[in-house]
C-alpha cells in the first residue's frame, strides 16, 4: 500500500510561472513531511520540510502548504526557472522512523 | 544543511564478486543510516536502516546474507554487495540522521553510487 501519494508524475512550466506538486498522506502519525530535490544521477537534496502544526511554510521561492484535516500537502515554486528542472519526492515519517517517499514528479521549466 | 558523502560513486564489478560502498556522514554523528536502492525514473525503495552499534533492520523481501551492513561508528556505515550479479545494478544511496541536526527527523542524502555488474 502506497502510503504517500504524489501528482503529479510529470509537469512542465514555462519560466517565471508557478510549479505545483501535491501529496497525500493516510497515516494520522505522520508528523514530519520534507520535499526532496534530485537532479539526475545525484542524491536527494533536502528543500523544505514542515511539521502538522503549521499550515505553510516559505522558504524563498519554495512554498510548502499543508492542510491537516485533508491529510494533503503540496509543494509550490514560485517564478519557476529552467534550473529547477528535477524531480522532486514527497516524503512522510513519524518519531524519526523510516520516510515514505512518494513516487517523485518530473518538472521541467521550459524557457 | 548537513554533508554526507558515498564512496565509491560509481563501480563496475565481475558478476561473482564482492563490492562495498561506504557512507560517512561530514559533520554531525549519525545514530541511523538508511540504505535505499533507486532505479531509473522510479522512487527511492529502503533497503534497510542501521542504528550505530546495532545489527541492521532489513526491509522485506531485502536478503541480508546478500546485502551485508555495518555501521560501526556514528560516522560510517558500509553496504557490501555480496557476489553481485547483474540484477543487483542499480543506484544505490544512504541517508543519514542523528545528532546536531535542526531536527530529529532530519534525513540527508549520499550523493549516490552507481553499480554496473557486468
Amino acid at each position: 500500500q502506497q502510503q504517500v501519494k504524489q501528482s503529479p508524475q510529470s509537469l512542465i512550466v514555462q519560466k517565471g510561472g508557478i510549479s505545483i506538486i501535491n501529496c497525500a498522506y493516510e497515516n494520522t502519525a505522520f508528523d514530519y513531511f520534507p520535499w526532496y530535490q534530485q537532479f539526475p544521477g545525484k542524491g536527494p537534496a533536502l528543500l523544505i520540510a514542515i511539521r502538522p502544526d503549521v499550515s505553510e511554510k516559505k522558504e524563498g521561492r519554495f512554498t510548502i502548504s499543508f492542510n491537516k484535516s485533508a491529510k494533503q500537502f503540496s509543494l509550490h515554486i514560485m517564478d519557476s526557472q529552467p534550473g529547477d528542472s528535477a524531480t522532486y519526492f514527497c516524503a512522510a515519517s513519524w518519531a524519526g522512523n523510516q520516510f515514505y517517499f512518494g513516487t517523485g514528479t518530473s518538472l521541467t521549466v521550459i524557457p | 544543511g548537513a554533508v554526507v558523502s558515498q564512496h565509491p560513486s560509481w563501480v563496475i564489478c565481475k558478476s561473482g564478486t564482492s563490492v562495498k560502498i561506504e557512507c560517512r556522514s561530514l559533520d554531525f554523528q549519525a545514530t541511523t543510516m538508511f540504505w535505499y536502492r533507486q532505479f531509473p525514473k522510479q522512487s527511492l525503495m529502503l533497503m534497510a536502516t542501521s542504528n550505530e552499534g546495532s545489527k541492521a533492520t532489513y526491509e522485506q523481501g531485502v536478503e541480508k546474507d546478500k546485502f551485508l551492513i555495518n555501521h560501526a561508528s556514528l560516522t560510517l556505515s558500509t553496504l557490501t554487495v555480496t557476489s553481485a550479479h547483474p540484477e543487483d545494478s542499480s543506484f544505490y544511496i544512504c541517508s543519514a540522521a542523528g545528532l546536531g541536526l535542526a531536527d530529529y527527523n532530519e534525513q540527508f542524502f549520499g550523493p549516490g553510487t552507481r553499480l554496473t555488474v557486468l
